[in-house]
C-alpha cells in the first residue's frame, strides 16, 4: 500500500521566517495531495491541496509544490506568524471510490514571537 | 460549514468492556473514517465507510468493528477494550465522487475522543 514520510518531526522558526515541510510517497498512482493543520485541543483541517495535474499552488502565504517524477511535495509558509504553530500532516491519495488518505507521521512547527 | 461531531470529548472505560465511539457528520457526506491518533504515529485508519452499511478495513482493524446504519452516523465498537487501545480517536467524513471525476476529496475532521482505557 502507499506509505507517506514526513520530515521533519519538528521544526521551530523565528516570526517572519519561512517554513517548509517535505514528504515523499511511494505509490506513483497517488494524485492528490492535501495538507492539514491540526491546533491544540482540535481536529485536523484542511490548510491547502494539490492535484497531480498541477506542480504548484499556492493561497497567500501558504504554497504547496509537487514533484511527481520524485513523488515528493512540499509546504510552504512564508512570513510565519505565532498562529502558525501547530501540527501539520500531509497526506496522498489514489483517485478511489473511497476517497480514503495515507498521512504522513505529522509535523510540530513552533514560531517564536 | 461541515460539522463532524464526536459524542464524547473524553471517556474513560475499563479492561474487557464493550465500548462504543459515536460520529455525526451533517453535510450528507457518502464517505466517513476513523483514525486513531498516537504521538509520532501521524493518523492511522481503523475503519472506514463509502455508503450506508458498508464498511472497509483500514490499515488497523483488529480489535475494532464499526457500524453505519445511516448515512450521517458513523460509530466505532471496541468489542473488548484493551490498555493498548488507550489513544485519541478521530471521525472524519468526505464526500464521494463528483462530477468532474475526481473520487478523492478533501476530509473534514470532528475534533477527536480521548479514549483512556484502565
Amino acid at each position: 500500500g502507499e506509505n507517506v514520510e514526513q520530515h521533519p518531526s519538528t521544526l521551530s522558526v523565528q516570526e517572519g521566517d519561512s517554513a517548509v515541510i517535505k514528504c515523499t510517497y511511494s505509490d506513483s498512482a497517488s494524485n492528490y495531495f492535501p495538507w492539514y493543520k491540526q491546533e491544540l485541543g482540535k481536529g485536523p483541517q484542511l490548510i491547502i491541496d494539490i492535484r497531480s495535474n498541477v506542480g504548484e499552488k499556492k493561497d497567500q502565504r501558504i504554497a504547496v509544490t509537487l514533484n511527481k517524477t520524485a513523488k515528493h511535495f512540499s509546504l510552504h509558509i512564508t512570513e510565519t506568524q505565532p498562529e502558525d504553530s501547530a501540527v501539520y500532516f500531509c497526506a496522498a491519495s489514489i483517485n478511489t471510490n473511497a476517497g480514503k488518505s495515507t498521512f504522513g507521521d505529522g509535523t510540530t512547527l513552533t514560531v517564536k514571537p | 460549514d461541515v460539522k463532524v461531531t464526536q459524542s464524547s470529548r473524553y471517556l474513560v472505560k475499563r479492561t474487557g468492556e464493550k465500548v462504543f465511539l459515536e460520529c455525526v457528520q451533517d453535510m450528507d457526506h457518502e464517505n466517513m473514517f476513523w483514525y486513531r491518533q498516537d504521538p509520532g504515529l501521524g493518523l492511522r485508519l481503523i475503519y472506514f465507510s463509502y455508503d450506508v452499511k458498508m464498511k472497509e478495513k483500514g490499515d488497523i482493524p483488529e480489535g475494532y468493528s464499526v457500524s453505519r446504519e445511516k448515512k450521517e452516523r458513523f460509530s466505532l465498537i471496541l468489542e473488548s477494550a484493551s490498555t493498548n487501545q488507550t489513544s485519541m480517536y478521530l471521525c472524519a467524513s468526505g464526500t464521494g465522487p463528483i462530477p468532474s471525476g475526481y473520487s478523492n476529496q478533501p476530509q473534514h475532521f470532528g475534533d477527536g475522543t480521548r479514549l483512556s482505557i484502565l
